[in-house]
């Protein structure tokens, strides 16, 4: 299967600690976006790279949100000092861009207790 | 309010039922997307459309520019056509045209 992958796909933690999720892209997807989906509700837009460049970001990534795609394959998604309501499903997808539809990848959901 | 609006939030069908599930928007859009959501997150691009009319198997989408509004048609519906449907637009063309907007979702479930 070559489509998008997310590491891990669970995660819990204790409030206070860092954590770093990971997201593979489809191999020649330049397009890369990170989502927030909390329970009940639709995916929330994080942030976005073209290739390495990371060219927008949410207001709901504060200061201890940092996302990365150093070689503008894979990116990393770090949380410090987490808090309760970090707690979600992060959604990454990829895409070739319009007018191709994006491919999500299967989310890493964040317990944080 | 939000931009992206979906009705019904839950719907519950029999099997063999014609489903038909809205979504209206605020803002002016690109493109419109229909996406599944299985329990356990995977989301998956069922359609995306700008204008008129697609099909694909027994799921037809519709959307109405003028009037900002947008339709998924489930036709013959299976228990496994159980999961979330979520309706969500591109705002910008360009670079970052995945910059999604969601809807809320719809959560499907058809009995046998």
């Amino acid at each position: 299967d070559t489509g998008v992958s997310q590491n891990p796909r669970h995660k819990i933690t204790k409030r206070g600690q860092n954590v770093t999720f990971r997201c593979d892209p489809i191999s020649e997807h330049n397009r890369l976006y990170w989502y927030r989906q909390t329970l009940g509700q639709g995916p929330e837009f994080l942030t976005y790279f073209q290739n390495e460049a990371q060219l927008e970001k949410s207001r709901l990534l504060s200061d201890r949100f940092s996302a990365e795609r150093p070689k503008g394959s894979f990116s990393t998604l770090e949380i410090q000092r987490t808090e309760q309501g970090d707690s979600a499903m992060y959604l990454c997808a990829s895409s070739l861009g319009f007018p191709i539809p994006p491919n999500f990848g299967p989310g890493t959901r964040l317990t944080v207790l | 309010k939000n931009e992206v609006e979906q009705s019904p939030q839950n719907l519950t069908a029999q099997e063999g039922e014609f489903i038909t599930i809205n979504c209206s928007y605020s803002v002016g859009i690109s493109a419109l997307h229909w996406l599944q959501q299985h329990p356990g997150g995977g989301i998956v691009s069922l359609f995306m459309l700008s204008s008129g009319k697609k099909k694909h198997g027994r799921l037809i989408a519709t959307i109405n520019i003028q009037e900002k509004h947008s339709s998924l048609h489930i036709t013959a519906s299976h228990p496994r056509d159980s999961a979330v449907y979520i309706c969500a637009v591109s705002r910008n063309s360009g670079g970052s045209n995945y910059k999604l907007t969601f809807g809320k979702g719809t959560l499907l479930t058809v009995n046998p």
